[in-house]
């Protein structure tokens, strides 16, 4: 099982961040995914996390802005960050589980500057 | 939410030698501590989870230890491809899960 990040690596101030994660060799089913980002100041961050089926939890932190979601059809879930300031810069990464991530995507880095 | 402190922030050594780093928590955690190996330009990689379960792969040289709020990650004899930045996780208290500020193993 491998996983991939993608999405634009440039995103305007006040906008809404976007990535996808692609689950390849194997299935969405019966699993936790989760989001986590890695910036120069505050170190390694959990985002979020997603059950296949849909249900969700978010790092209180993040105040509402992030939204996780899924399609298993295409074996991928999402990353949507709104209202993004300087401080959201951070590689991201996707990973495998909710409280522990036995298998990480390479991470994908995105920038908010205008 | 509870803070993992780790010490030291950097550990030098050679090979052959043994490493050990080390986690405390705010508050309890129980035994759900992970621990995580970061190579530059990498992700991090999962070494140890539940305290003490090697993960995947993971060669016996890497061994946890610990309970509650004082845990460490023993690396015993030193190899060259083990000299990254290690960090600690916990995955007890809900929400947020945790990690450390990490410890540099330098050569």
């Amino acid at each position: 099982v491998q996983l991939q990040e993608s999405g634009p690596g440039l995103v305007k101030p006040s906008e809404t961040l976007s990535l996808t994660c692609t689950v390849s060799g194997g299935s969405l089913r019966e699993n936790y995914w989760s989001w986590i980002r890695q910036s120069p100041g505050k170190g390694l961050e959990w985002l979020g996390y997603i059950y296949y089926s849909g249900s969700t939890d978010y790092n209180p932190s993040l105040k509402s802005r992030a939204t996780i979601s899924v399609d298993t059809s295409k074996n991928q879930f999402y990353l949507r960050l709104s209202s993004v300031t300087a401080a959201d810069t951070a590689v991201y990464y996707c990973a495998r589980g909710s409280t522990t991530w036995h298998l990480w995507g390479q991470g994908s880095l995105v920038t908010v500057s205008s | 939410e509870i803070v993992l402190t780790q010490s030291p922030d950097t550990l030098s050594l050679s090979p052959g030698e043994r490493a050990t780093l080390s986690c405390r928590a705010s508050q309890s955690v129980g035994n759900y501590l992970a621990w995580y190996q970061q190579k530059p330009g990498q992700a991090p990689r999962l070494l140890i989870y539940d305290t003490f379960t090697r993960a995947t792969d993971i060669p016996a040289r890497f061994s946890g230890n610990g309970s509650g709020t004082d845990f460490t990650l023993t690396i015993s004899n030193l190899e060259p491809e083990d000299f990254a930045i290690y960090y600690c996780q916990q995955g007890s208290i809900w929400p947020p899960y945790t990690f450390g500020q990490g410890t540099k193993l330098d050569i």
